[in-house]
C-alpha cells in the first residue's frame, strides 16, 4: 500500500476554501485515491474518491495531477462543522491502513 | 437503522478481565475490520476478515483475538485486559463499487 504524507494540522476561517494536499510518490498504476472525514468520537466516513484529473461531488472536489504523485482535497466555503480530521488513503487494498490524517480547525 | 452496529458503546473494566466487543452489519459485505484509535492518533488496524473462514492479523494484534461467527458478525476479544488497551474501538465493513469503508459508531473501552 502506497505511503501517504499530509499536513498534521491546518486552520482556516468560515467561508474560505480549504485545500489539503496529500503526497503519495509510490502510487501504483491501479491505485485509487480516497479521502475520509472523521469527527470526534465517530468513525471515519467516505468523502470522495478519484483516479485522475478532477472529481467533484456535493461536498468536495478532488484534484489529481497527471503524475498522480499527489492529490488535493478541496472543501469550498467551509463552515465550523467542517472541523474534523481528514485522511488520505491510496490503493484499493483489503488491508486498509489509516495514517494520522490532517486535523482541520475552522475558526469563526 | 444503522448499517454497522457495535455493542457495547461504552465499557469500563478492570485489568485482567476478559471482554468481548461485538459488531454486526446489515450491508451484506464479506470484509470486516477492527481498529483502535488513541487520542490524537489515527486508526490502527487490529484484525480483519474477508469471510467467515478467513482471519488476518493487522498492525497491532497482540493481546486481541477475533471471531467471525457469520458474515454479519465479527467480535473482538481482549482475553486479559490491560490499561494500555484503553481506547476507542471501531468496526468497519468494506464493499461497493468504490470499496468504501463503512464504520460503526465505536466502543469506548476503559481498562482500570
Amino acid at each position: 500500500l502506497a505511503k501517504t504524507t499530509q499536513p498534521i494540522s491546518m486552520d482556516s476561517y468560515e467561508g474560505q476554501e480549504v485545500n489539503i494536499t496529500c503526497s503519495h510518490n509510490n502510487i501504483a498504476t491501479n491505485d485509487y485515491i480516497t479521502w475520509y472525514q472523521q469527527f470526534p468520537s465517530q468513525g471515519p466516513r467516505f468523502i470522495i474518491q478519484g483516479y485522475k484529473t478532477k472529481v467533484t461531488n456535493e461536498v468536495a472536489s478532488l484534484f489529481i495531477p497527471a503524475d498522480r504523485k499527489s492529490s488535493t482535497l478541496s472543501l469550498p466555503r467551509v463552515s465550523l462543522s467542517d472541523t474534523a480530521v481528514y485522511y488520505c488513503l491510496v490503493g484499493l487494498s483489503d488491508k486498509i491502513i489509516f495514517g494520522k490524517g490532517t486535523r482541520l480547525h475552522i475558526l469563526p | 437503522d444503522a448499517d454497522v452496529t457495535q455493542t457495547p458503546r461504552n465499557r469500563i473494566t478492570k485489568t485482567g478481565k476478559r471482554i468481548m466487543l461485538e459488531c454486526s452489519q446489515t450491508k451484506g459485505h464479506d470484509r470486516m475490520y477492527w481498529y483502535r484509535q488513541d487520542p490524537g492518533l489515527g486508526l490502527r488496524l487490529i484484525y480483519y476478515s474477508f469471510d467467515v473462514k478467513d482471519i488476518n492479523k493487522g498492525e497491532i494484534s497482540d493481546g486481541y483475538s477475533v471471531s467471525r461467527q457469520a458474515q454479519a458478525k465479527f467480535s473482538l476479544s481482549l482475553e486479559s485486559a490491560i490499561p494500555n488497551q484503553t481506547a476507542l474501538y471501531f468496526c468497519a465493513t468494506i464493499g461497493g463499487s468504490r470499496d468504501e469503508q463503512f464504520f460503526g459508531p465505536g466502543t469506548r473501552l476503559t481498562v482500570l
